[in-house]
């Protein structure tokens, strides 16, 4: 059973990098099952998906924030890491990792493990 | 504005029937996944995949099905730990994002 942990600073200020590390534990990160995902929701608002990393170090954006933001790989620590350049208030949310597992028999992809969120508020 | 398109707030009486609807594009080519979001708490997994299997732990009175360019969870004898908010989730139309609904609140009555 996986368990996924986001640790990172709860204030950023406007227009530095947000930056937050997901650890996994129960498995490893170099599985190959999974792709490993960063999920964010402001206060009261959707899900939104920002992106996902594989082992390997490839990666895949959501194109409205692709300028902005990086994820990368850690197999040495089990970990998977986010950054998220020249943040506004907009970016203010509870940022989840979770396991991404693409299915190609059903043609999706699901998240099956989750961390429990961290909420990233950004202010001066 | 989303890919994917869910209804706000939908509402059901206890021990009765709802559908949740998600309608885009890409759900002609890409099946929906669902996930339930309780208050405070991360989203869990109920629905996913072609056959729109259940993940062990979720009850069978949740099912999914799909047609043409909507995918919908259904509640059949909707109880009380039940309200709470879905979000279908699905690639978008371009196929190489990932993509959420903006997610459908249910209160059952």
């Amino acid at each position: 059973q996986l368990q996924l942990q986001e640790s990172g600073p709860g204030l950023v200020k406007p227009s530095e990098t947000l930056s937050l590390t997901c650890t996994v534990s129960g498995g490893s990160i170099r599985s190959g099952t999974y792709h490993w995902g960063w999920i964010r929701q402001p206060p009261g608002k959707g899900l939104e998906w920002i992106g996902s990393v594989y082992y390997t170090g490839g990666t895949s954006y959501t194109p409205s924030l692709r300028s902005r933001v990086t994820i990368s790989v850690d197999t040495s620590k089990n970990q998977f890491s986010l950054k998220l350049s020249s943040v506004t208030a907009a970016d203010s949310a509870v940022y989840y990792c979770a396991s991404d597992e693409p299915l190609p028999g059903d043609n999706t992809n699901i998240f099956d493990y989750w961390g429990q969120g961290t909420l990233v508020t950004v202010s001066s | 504005s989303s890919e994917l398109t869910q209804d706000p707030a939908v509402s059901v009486a206890l021990g009765q029937t709802v559908r949740i609807t998600c309608q885009g594009d890409s759900l002609r080519r890409y099946c929906a996944s669902w996930y339930q979001q309780k208050p405070g708490q991360a989203p869990v997994l109920v629905i996913y995949g072609k056959n729109n299997k259940r993940p062990s732990g979720i009850p069978d009175r949740f099912s999914g099905s799909s047609s043409g360019n909507t995918a919908s969870l259904t509640i059949t004898g909707a109880q009380a730990e039940d309200e709470a908010d879905y979000y279908c989730n699905s690639r978008g139309s371009s196929g190489d994002h990932l993509v959420f609904g903006g997610g459908t609140k249910l209160t059952v009555l």
